[in-house]
């Protein structure tokens, strides 16, 4: 285990809602990012975060905006939540020192 | 437009052959390769990996080849198992970006039979 929570791991919203995902990592890495994954589109990036208050955008960024106020914890804010970001929300984190990224379990998120 | 294409998405194989999962890409700033498998309610789970300046990788029964010409990767698994069925993704990054900005190709089903 990679040492990342994902929390909630499920949630349904109504379209309009915001939401908040969380992403917790008891490893101490320096990156952490966040993914989506839809049928027919693998995983895209979101945003991504290379330190405390450090955010980048990714490939899917709309709609989305990220927070990082602690090494271990990574957030991720749907502000206004629609119906084309039911999805498949992955975190990821990088930066040990093997030269690999690993996921979380997923948070499913239905905007109905 | 996807620069990581996995244009088979599905692939059925025997139990004790070889399996074979091809990769191609488009970017050639990518250096960096990554085979991940997912089951079903799971995340992705990192499973080899290649840089550019080799040609192949081998860990236990996975193989990983590059070919940067033909800009082609295949995933090798000798021999396949049950446990082996789930979803493949390969992933590439570009040179000198941070590692985990990952470009993923839609993914490949594989199902191994008894």
């Amino acid at each position: 285990d990679a040492g990342i929570t994902q929390s909630p791991r499920h949630k349904v919203t109504e379209t309009g809602t915001p939401v908040t995902l969380r992403c917790h990592q008891t490893e101490n890495h320096r990156y952490m990012y966040w993914y989506r994954q839809d049928p027919g589109h693998g995983l895209r990036l979101i945003h991504y975060s290379y330190g405390v208050k450090d955010t980048d955008k990714g490939e899917v960024s709309d709609g989305y905006s990220v927070s990082r106020s602690k090494t271990e914890d990574f957030l991720l804010t749907l502000e206004s939540a629609t119906s084309s970001q039911t999805s498949v929300y992955f975190c990821a984190i990088s930066g040990g020192s093997g030269n690999t990224i690993y996921f979380g379990e997923g948070s499913w998120l239905t905007v109905v | 437009d996807q620069q990581v294409k996995q244009n088979s998405p599905s692939l059925s194989v025997q139990e004790g052959r070889i399996s074979i999962l091809n990769c191609d890409y488009t970017n050639s700033m990518f250096d960096y390769f990554l085979w991940y498998k997912k089951y079903p309610a799971e995340g992705p789970t990192f499973l080899i990996s290649i840089s550019s300046i080799k040609d192949k990788n081998e860990d236990g029964r996975f193989t990983v080849f590059l070919n940067k010409s033909a800009k082609h990767l295949s995933l090798h698994i000798v021999p396949s198992q049950p446990g082996d069925s789930a979803v493949y993704f390969c992933a590439a990054s570009v040179r000198g970006s941070t590692l985990g900005r990952l470009y993923f190709g839609r993914g490949t089903q594989l199902t191994v039979w008894p």
